[in-house]
């Protein structure tokens, strides 16, 4: 199993909504990631998880709170949203290979479609 | 800090010619990876090919081929003889290790679409 699946697939919310994002990962990788990209930009970072503790976060604002349960499965909960939140949310997820955390390829999920209105 | 440079935003090709996207980056390690990665429209990145720092040797793969040159902080990737589904867009990306993650800092991107 190779693949990172995350659900839904597409997400429409209102600004005063709660929601949650989900994505998960059987191939043991002990590294997950939130990637945020906005229509025609490249991915950018927002939040990494090793070992189920946040190690990085690239200043992303408090409407978005991750959470790692365990180490398959990364939530990212969406709450007071602005139409500029509005973008594709990749989850990937990377092992510790010989080439060291940054010599490893990611896997990435289809991601999330979210809009938000 | 990271920077990646993918100065072609789009290329379009016919059928069976080969392509060349273009990348140039930027960084003041001396030990780094630097990806190819592939976007198409269901919206998964996937990965391509991977080079080191200190490995300058290219390769061919099937299709695809790359040439890393360190003198001129480059790494380009060519798809030979070019089929319709190879229409993406693909990312080049420089990756560092912070706090035991990875950090991809990805290229503007190059959209290519080739016509049957």
């Amino acid at each position: 199993d190779t693949e990172v699946t995350q659900t839904p697939k597409h997400l429409v919310m209102g600004m005063t909504n709660k929601k949650s994002l989900k994505c998960e990962q059987h191939m043991g990788h002990r590294a997950m990631y939130w990637y945020k990209q906005k229509a025609k930009k490249p991915p950018e970072l927002m939040f990494v998880y090793s070992y189920e503790k946040l190690s990085i976060n690239e200043s992303v604002p408090s409407r978005f709170s991750p959470e790692c349960p365990n180490s398959s499965l990364l939530n990212l909960h969406l709450h007071a949203l602005q139409p500029e939140d509005s973008a594709l949310y990749l989850c990937a997820s990377t092992k510790r290979g010989q080439e060291g955390i940054s010599g490893t390829e990611a896997f990435f999920g289809q991601g999330t479609r979210l809009t938000v209105v | 800090a990271q920077k990646v440079t993918q100065a072609q935003t789009e290329i379009s090709v016919v059928e069976k010619e080969d392509v060349t996207l273009d990348c140039v980056y930027e960084t003041r390690d001396t030990t780094y990876y630097l990806f190819w990665y592939k976007q198409p429209p269901s919206g998964e990145l996937v990965f391509l090919i991977r080079r080191n720092s200190f490995d300058e040797q290219n390769e061919i793969s099937g299709r695809y081929s790359w040439n890393f040159q360190k003198s001129t902080s480059s790494f380009n990737f060519t798809i030979t003889a070019s089929q319709v589904v190879d229409s993406a867009v693909y990312f080049c990306a420089l990756s560092e290790s912070i706090q035991g993650a990875q950090k991809l800092v990805f290229g503007q991107g190059t959209r290519l679409t080739i016509n049957p």
